[in-house]
């Protein structure tokens, strides 16, 4: 089984509509992460959570929102879809290890979202 | 902010060819630097990471050496293979989280 599981991988919904994806891992890290990838821009990250208590917005956060269930699950919410919402998400996980971090972060395998 | 640019692609190489993608950052200090890579159909991975100003990170025949001096960090590998074809993504660490560069699709033929 993967240590960083989303579901669904998958996703068809219409402008409008109330979406979310979920993030579970079996890691023990306590950091995670939502980034969405376009094609020609890259991954942007959109939130992440240091711990179960902690949320912060990422560069692009508007039109989304986050939860954080327990330590392995990380969700996220759009609300209201609109098309540019169309994207690959992913979710990661990190350990701090010491000081800042070590900047190595353990991806899932994508969730593919297309809103019509 | 901190921001990471890479080269464009698509690169289309033959097999056994030198490949150089090119990545720069800004950021207000020196921040570590990785190289992720992204297979068709799956997530992002590690290939190689470098914390510190002349560190070379290296893994699977690729390298890549931080300069400061430069501020850039470079991917490179000597010999590429079909298996290779992938997208390459460098990225640095403001602390806590990681800024990536928009991706470089790269197309490696027998």
């Amino acid at each position: 089984d993967a240590d960083v599981t989303q579901t669904p991988r998958n996703r068809i919904t219409k402008t409008g509509k109330r979406i979310m994806l979920e993030c579970s891992q079996t890691k023990g890290h306590d950091r995670m992460y939502w980034y969405r990838q376009d094609p020609g821009l890259g991954l942007r990250l959109i939130y992440y959570s240091f711990d179960v208590k902690d949320i912060n917005k990422g560069e692009i956060s508007d039109g989304y929102s986050v939860s954080r269930q327990a330590q392995a699950k990380f969700s996220l919410s759009l609300e209201s879809a609109i098309p540019n919402q169309t994207a690959l998400y992913f979710c990661a996980t990190s350990d701090p290890g010491t000081g800042s971090g070590t900047g190595e972060l353990f991806f899932g395998e994508g969730s593919r979202l297309t809103v019509l | 902010g901190d921001s990471v640019t890479q080269m464009e692609g698509p690169v289309t190489l033959s097999e056994e060819a030198f490949l150089t993608i090119n990545c720069t950052y800004t950021a207000t200090g020196y921040p570590s630097l990785f190289w992720y890579v992204q297979y068709p159909g799956e997530g992002l991975q590690l290939l190689l990471k470098a914390t510190k100003a002349d560190d070379k990170g290296s893994n699977k025949g690729f390298e890549a050496t931080y300069r400061k001096e430069t501020t850039s960090f470079h991917l490179e590998k000597g010999s590429v293979q079909v298996s290779d074809s992938a997208v390459y993504f460098c990225a640095s660490w403001d602390p806590g989280k990681l800024i990536f560069g928009q991706g470089t699709t790269l197309q490696v033929k027998p």
